[in-house]
């Protein structure tokens, strides 16, 4: 099975930062990479699909890359509607597993 | 509009079964395939299962195969998630969500359902 090994688990930052979140895989994933946003009690909402597709609607602050098994998911300029969860998650073969998460917290 | 609605959680005993069914709406659903994705209270996201557009392929997490079983009913624009032999670390809530998949999953979950929570108690 893939693992994903996603960090920070927790990040501490301001309005008008830039952070970036990694996640490796513990194997080839071509780009089947997902990121999701989650705000407490809410469901997820898919950020970035093909681990650098940013969907429609989602703010241009969000980007994602890849770089062999590596993936990084940046916003830059943080939003207070940014502090949030974040997990990754590999598409590539089942199990479809995600990364732990990075709770995303306001300094 | 597009949407998903999970419904059938509940409070139940361990070593009991139950069935989640998760209507869809707004879309050509017989074109997607579908994920069941559970969370602990205060954890992560956990991947339980897919099933592809035509039930021609299901995938089970280590932790729920031989347990869960996902099955769709296109007719009813329905997918379920029955759940047998239940364990108190199946509690959370339970949310689908709609994807496109292959040989893998390219489209990623764009669109989930408000979640229902199960409960695994004695």
């Amino acid at each position: 099975d893939i693992q994903m090994t996603q960090s920070p688990s927790s990040l501490s930052a301001s309005i008008g930062d830039r952070i970036t979140i990694t996640c490796r895989a513990t194997q080839n994933i071509d780009n089947y990479l997902n990121w999701f946003q989650q705000r407490p009690g809410q469901a997820p909402i898919l950020l970035i699909s093909r681990a650098s597709d940013s969907r429609r609607g989602v703010p241009s602050r969000f980007s994602g890359s890849r770089s062999g098994t590596d993936f990084t998911l940046t916003i830059t300029s943080l939003q207070p509607e940014d502090f949030a969860s974040y997990y990754c998650q590999q598409t590539y073969s089942g199990p479809f597993t995600f990364g732990q998460g990075t709770k995303l917290e306001m300094k | 509009q597009v949407h998903l609605a999970e419904s059938g959680g509940t409070v139940v005993q361990p070593g009991t079964s139950l069935r989640l069914s998760c209507v869809a709406s707004g879309f050509s659903f017989n074109t997607y395939a579908f994920h069941w994705v559970r969370q602990a209270p205060g954890k992560g996201l956990d991947w339980v299962a897919v099933i592809w557009y035509d039930g021609s392929y299901k995938y089970y997490a280590d932790s729920v195969k031989g347990r869960f079983t996902i099955s769709r009913d296109n007719s009813k624009t329905t997918v379920y998630l029955e759940m047998n032999s239940l364990r108190p670390e199946d509690t959370g809530v339970y949310y689908c969500a709609r994807d496109r998949c292959s040989t893998s999953c390219y489209a990623g979950m764009d669109v989930w359902g408000q979640g229902t929570t199960v409960t695994v108690s004695s």
